[in-house]
């Protein structure tokens, strides 16, 4: 089983509006990954956690605020979107952040597609 | 710096037809995965090959198999008996086993077409 599972699958809210991403994943990974994609483009990559601790935050702005409750479970709460937010966001998993050779292979849920007007 | 390169942005082929995709990379690293992923207009990214670097074999799954070039820093993705289904993108990376950074880095992406 390598399910990685997002909700909402889509979303649209105001730029004064607050909502939250969902993730989550058993399949015992210990690392998890928020991507933002862009239409046509490779995912960015947004924030890494490893054992619910966050390791990379990649110069992405505060209106952006990830939360990684337990191992199994990653939000992203938005608040004060702008336009240009608009995109899909994607989760991913892998194993371990060190250790295991597939460490860090990693394996993506179906995104929720975010539209901020 | 890593860099992934995909150079053809779009590819079309028939059906039941064999298509190949080219990707290189440029790394310092000597151990690192590489991966093909499959996005369709579903947009789930699908793993659908991967190829550790100190294997000589090339990795093979089902119609899909790689074609690994360690020395010219190539990872092409083949294709045989294209199905309807394969259309989407299809995007090459790159990872580092040890140490160092441990994001994946992406190429462009080649938009694939199977044409019926």
């Amino acid at each position: 089983d390598t399910e990685v599972t997002q909700t909402p699958k889509h979303l649209v809210m105001g730029m004064t509006n607050k909502k939250s991403l969902k993730c989550e994943q058993h399949m015992g990974h210990r690392a998890m990954y928020w991507y933002k994609q862009k239409a046509k483009k490779p995912p960015e990559l947004m924030f890494v956690y490893s054992y619910e601790k966050l390791s990379i935050n990649e110069s992405v702005p505060s209106r952006f605020s990830p939360e990684c409750p337990n191992s199994s479970l990653l939000n992203l709460h938005l608040h004060a979107l702008q336009p240009e937010d608009s995109a899909l966001y994607l989760c991913a998993s892998s194993l371990h952040w060190a250790g295991s050779l597939a460490k860090n292979i990693q394996y993506f849920g179906a995104g929720t597609r975010l539209s901020v007007l | 710096a890593q860099t992934v390169t995909q150079s053809q942005p779009e590819m079309s082929v028939q059906e039941a037809e064999t298509v190949t995709l080219s990707c290189t990379y440029d790394t310092s690293e000597n151990n690192y995965y590489l991966f093909w992923y499959k996005q369709p207009p579903s947009r789930q990214m699908i793993l659908v090959i991967r190829q550790e670097a100190y294997k000589q074999q090339n990795a093979t799954e089902n119609r899909f198999s790689v074609n690994f070039q360690k020395a010219a820093k190539s990872f092409s993705l083949k294709i045989s008996d294209s199905q309807l289904g394969d259309t989407a993108m299809y995007f090459c990376a790159f990872i580092p086993t040890q140490g160092g950074s441990e994001k994946l880095v992406f190429g462009k992406g080649t938009k694939l077409t199977v044409n019926p």
